[in-house]
């Protein structure tokens, strides 16, 4: 089955406690992508990326980091998180072939509580 | 720099009633319009897509979209809304070299018995 994988699905942490947050997908998409969600906000672009190697920021990058060393893998990393990254986190897949590189498909989410 | 606006954070609607979900974006090109369904607690589910041609498209679960480029227009429809139907339902456009997806606010939506 074609999907974006997220781990973990639900994580409680403490400030400062470094975390990795991995995303995978199956389909051979050269796009990814990282979206935070907060209430009233909708979705914000965190970082993306458009191919190996290849990443660069979004609309609301402080505090990440992300790496892209293989095609499939996304992950996002915290290395020092903050209450304020308290969110709901989404990766994004997305082929690169004329129309179809607009249509991005996501993860089930990742909520994240930072105490 | 693209946008979308939502005007409508919550609609209250009764089931078998018409549904009607407004969204304006601001695009310099030619514009990728999305309609996303959001469920409590899921993640993000796509409704319907607009790239070119027929400016009436057709998505899942009965809704329809139409674009209006004189209006900066994209507005959200179904003739006749069922209790599952409530969820949170984002507009968004994409575009530019980084393939950005730009998504409005959201709009909630309930549906009364």
């Amino acid at each position: 089955e074609a999907q974006v994988t997220q781990n973990p699905r639900y994580l409680i942490t403490v400030t400062g406690k470094k975390l990795t947050v991995t995303c995978s997908q199956n389909m051979n998409h050269e796009y990814m992508s990282w979206y935070r969600q907060d209430p009233g906000l909708g979705l914000r672009q965190i970082y993306y990326s458009m191919n190996v190697e290849v990443t660069d920021k979004g609309d609301v990058p402080e505090g990440y980091k992300v790496s892209r060393k293989e095609k499939r893998n996304f992950p996002l990393i915290l290395e020092s998180p903050s209450p304020n990254q308290t969110s709901l986190y989404f990766c994004a897949s997305s082929p690169s072939s004329g129309d179809l590189t607009y249509e991005q498909y996501f993860g089930p989410g990742t909520r994240l509580t930072v105490t | 720099a693209q946008s979308v606006t939502q005007p409508d954070i919550h609609i209250t609607v009764s089931e078998g009633a018409s549904l009607e979900l407004r969204c304006n974006y601001s695009y310099g090109a030619t514009p990728y319009l999305f309609w996303y369904v959001q469920s409590p607690g899921q993640g993000l589910q796509l409704l319907l897509k607009y790239f070119s041609g027929d400016t009436l498209v057709q998505g899942i679960k009965g809704f329809e979209a139409e674009f209006k480029r004189s209006q900066s227009s994209f507005n959200l429809r179904k003739p006749s809304v069922h209790w599952s139907d409530a969820a949170e339902y984002f507009c968004a456009v994409v575009g530019g070299s980084n393939y950005k997806l730009t998504f409005g606010k959201g709009t909630l939506l309930t549906v009364n018995p």
